[in-house]
């Protein structure tokens, strides 16, 4: 796999418990946010995306929090499985063509 | 997975040699980008595309060079690679710049040794 993960916080669940995995972004103008999922040798795969105007978006077992106030975004998975081990990480973008993107947070399922 | 192909998807190069990476796309969005990414760092962007022959310079450009001759395909070049030029490569693209999510391709691990 790749070697990108090596110096990334880890956060260690067992599985079938939530997940809660932070991102603290830069811009107080960013508009929009993403999470996405990079598993190991492969791309970034979209998984939910939020709007300013929103605090709270909800997909299939995860849900986004956004805290524009202290500039915050949560990812909240619900019951882990172990297809959930991957590297996540969060991205912003005040509705140009610059995605600034996190350095990502290592999440182990426990089995 | 959106329509988004690297080549190659492995390369080992000598310093000097001139290296390009392709990424070609299936799903007519305006916008490509390339993005390296390395250990203890986010996704760096080096070029990015908004539309045919209209490209633009990144954080980290210094090095390589980016063309868009047509909509699906945005080729990077490294003139000259160098060991710093060691990295795993992304393209990515976007139905508009910053207003929807980006899809990412499968990535290419580039060695220069």
């Amino acid at each position: 796999g790749e070697s990108v993960g090596l110096h990334l916080p880890t956060l260690s669940v067992q599985e079938g418990d939530n997940s809660i995995i932070n991102c603290a972004y830069s811009n107080s103008a960013s508009d929009y946010f993403i999470w996405y999922k990079q598993e190991s040798g492969k791309g970034p795969q979209f998984i939910i995306d939020i709007r300013s105007n929103m605090d709270k978006r909800q997909g299939q077992r995860v849900t986004v929090l956004l805290n524009k106030t202290v500039k915050h975004l949560s990812l909240q998975i619900a019951a882990t499985q172990p297809g959930d081990s991957a590297v996540y990480f969060c991205a912003e973008t005040s509705g140009t063509y610059k995605y600034i993107f996190g350095t990502g947070t290592r999440l182990k399922v426990l089995a | 997975d959106a329509g988004i192909t690297q080549s190659p998807r492995h390369k080992v190069t000598e310093t000097g040699t001139p290296v390009t990476l392709r990424c070609h796309q299936t799903e007519n969005h305006r916008y490509m980008y390339w993005y390296r990414q390395d250990p203890g760092h986010g996704l760096r962007l080096i070029h990015y595309s908004y539309g045919v022959k209209d490209t633009d310079k990144g954080e980290v450009s210094d090095g390589y060079s980016v063309s868009r001759s047509k909509t699906e395909d945005f080729l990077l070049t490294l003139e000259s690679a160098t060991s710093s030029q060691t990295s795993v490569y992304f393209c990515a693209i976007s139905g508009e710049g910053g207003e929807t999510e980006a899809f990412f391709g499968q990535g290419t691990r580039l060695t220069v040794v």
